[in-house]
């Protein structure tokens, strides 16, 4: 079985730029989160899709980030415009439903803002 | 509010040492579940166990193993005979009950260095 699958891996861009990150969530997964981590610190919900609708996005900066999963499968993850204390690795995980299951990461993006 | 603590950022032993990494967590909620993740240098955040607040029997898994407290809010996670490989970054998470998200939350993590 495939697990999460994510990219690019790393970005490196200049701060008031735009990135996006791609998440594809193992088949079948109805919910999908994408995490924040910065550098030694615990992971950061930002935003939780249950199929293509959102559950949570409390923790969102909405005026900079914004997040779709229009089909309900994969999902993308912007920043507009990036500033430097967005640097971190974006993590997406994904479960088979909404509720305490286990959650199946992926590699991240890990993204440097200059 | 709810919080996750592992006051041990980080932990040095020598391969075959018995760790313990402490997990501390504060909720208002009566219903919730403890996790424990392991991330190694590649990144990904791996599951290890899931607990709900109503099991407080312990659980041994292999080399590890994990003691719930509730009267002191504590989830422990033990690692007997320490390995090489066990080297990674280890988060103790929360998630509650209430609107059912499954969403985590994590405390800061505890780097364990497992020296040969």
């Amino acid at each position: 079985e495939a697990g999460v699958a994510q990219s690019p891996r790393y970005k490196i861009i200049e701060k008031r730029q735009s990135v996006a990150f791609w998440c594809n969530p193992i088949s079948g997964h109805a919910t999908l989160y994408w995490y924040q981590q910065i550098l030694g610190q615990g992971p950061k919900l930002l935003i939780q899709f249950q199929n293509n609708g959102v559950v949570d996005d409390s923790q969102l900066p909405k005026d900079r980030f914004s997040a779709e999963r229009l089909k309900g499968v994969d999902s993308t993850l912007k920043i507009q415009p990036a500033k430097l204390e967005d640097s971190a690795v974006y993590l997406c995980a994904s479960s088979l439903a909404r509720g305490p299951y286990e959650q199946y990461f992926g590699p991240g993006t890990r993204l440097t803002v200059t | 509010a709810q919080k996750v603590t592992q006051a041990q950022t980080e932990i040095s032993v020598v391969e075959k040492e018995d760790v313990t990494l402490d997990c501390v967590y504060e909720t208002r909620d009566t219903t919730y579940y403890l996790f424990w993740y392991k991330q190694p240098p590649s990144g990904e955040l791996v599951f290890l166990i899931r607990r709900n607040s109503f099991d407080e029997q312990n659980e041994i898994s292999g080399r590890y193993s994990w003691n719930f407290q509730k009267s002191t809010s504590s989830f422990n996670f033990t690692i007997t005979a320490s390995q090489v490989v066990d080297s990674a970054v280890y988060f103790c998470a929360l998630s509650e009950a209430v609107g059912n998200t499954g969403k985590l939350i994590f405390g800061q993590g505890t780097t364990l260095q497992v020296k040969p």
